[in-house]
């Protein structure tokens, strides 16, 4: 089944904990996104890859990181979570100017 | 920065009405996407439009790009509670980057 899965689904963690959300597809996508869903912002783009080792910032970049060793995977770190980072985040991935693939979504929690 | 206004921002309709959800640019769109998403679940992809004027229906729903590609409108065709949910649209904001609009929230009365 074509998914993009993400780990974990619901996370609670403290201020300054390094944390990594991961994120794999199984539809051999060149290009893979993160975003943030907050109440009365809407989705905002973190960062996204266009291909391995190719990525570069979106719309709400500071406090995160990421990375593209595989084609398949795209993790999402954050160095020292704050509370500011409380939020529902996803994944998603597309092949090039088609639609995007959603993953589940993970729930943050920074205490 | 390009942005997406969505109107109405939230809709309670009875079951059987029609309705219309809006999506208007700050910038002319070149790839306009609506997809749905239940309450904290991830979206799911409804349609794409790309040509000024293009129209494109899927069951009971019907998507549209104006000519001046500025605006497009999801409308629903005799609700049901299934069409319940959040639905947001997207674009293409320059290459590579996406945008969203702030989402409008249906709820459909059985």
């Amino acid at each position: 089944e074509a998914q993009v899965t993400q780990n974990p689904r619901y996370l609670i963690t403290v201020t300054g904990k390094k944390l990594t959300v991961t994120c794999s597809q199984n539809m051999n996508h060149e290009y893979m996104s993160w975003y943030r869903q907050d109440p009365g912002l809407g989705l905002r783009q973190i960062y996204y890859s266009m291909n391995v080792e190719v990525t570069d910032k979106g719309d709400v970049p500071e406090g995160y990181k990421v990375s593209r060793k595989e084609k398949r995977n795209f993790p999402l770190i954050l160095e020292s979570p704050s509370p500011n980072q409380t939020s529902l985040y996803f994944c998603a991935s597309s092949s090039s100017y088609n639609e995007q693939f959603f993953g589940p979504g993970t729930r943050l929690t920074v205490l | 920065s390009q942005e997406l206004e969505q109107s109405p921002q939230s809709l309670i309709v009875q079951e059987g009405k029609n309705l219309t959800i809006n999506c208007t640019s700050s910038k002319t769109l070149y790839g306009l996407y609506w997809y749905k998403q239940k309450y904290g679940e991830g979206l799911i992809f409804l349609m794409m439009l790309q040509k000024g004027g293009e129209e494109k229906s899927h069951e009971k729903i019907t998507a549209k790009l104006d000519e001046k590609k500025q605006q497009s409108s999801l409308h629903i065709t005799a609700s049901q509670p299934s069409h319940a949910g959040i639905y947001l649209c997207g674009a293409d904001g320059s290459t590579y980057k996406y945008i969203f609009g702030t989402g409008t929230r249906l709820k459909v009365l059985a």
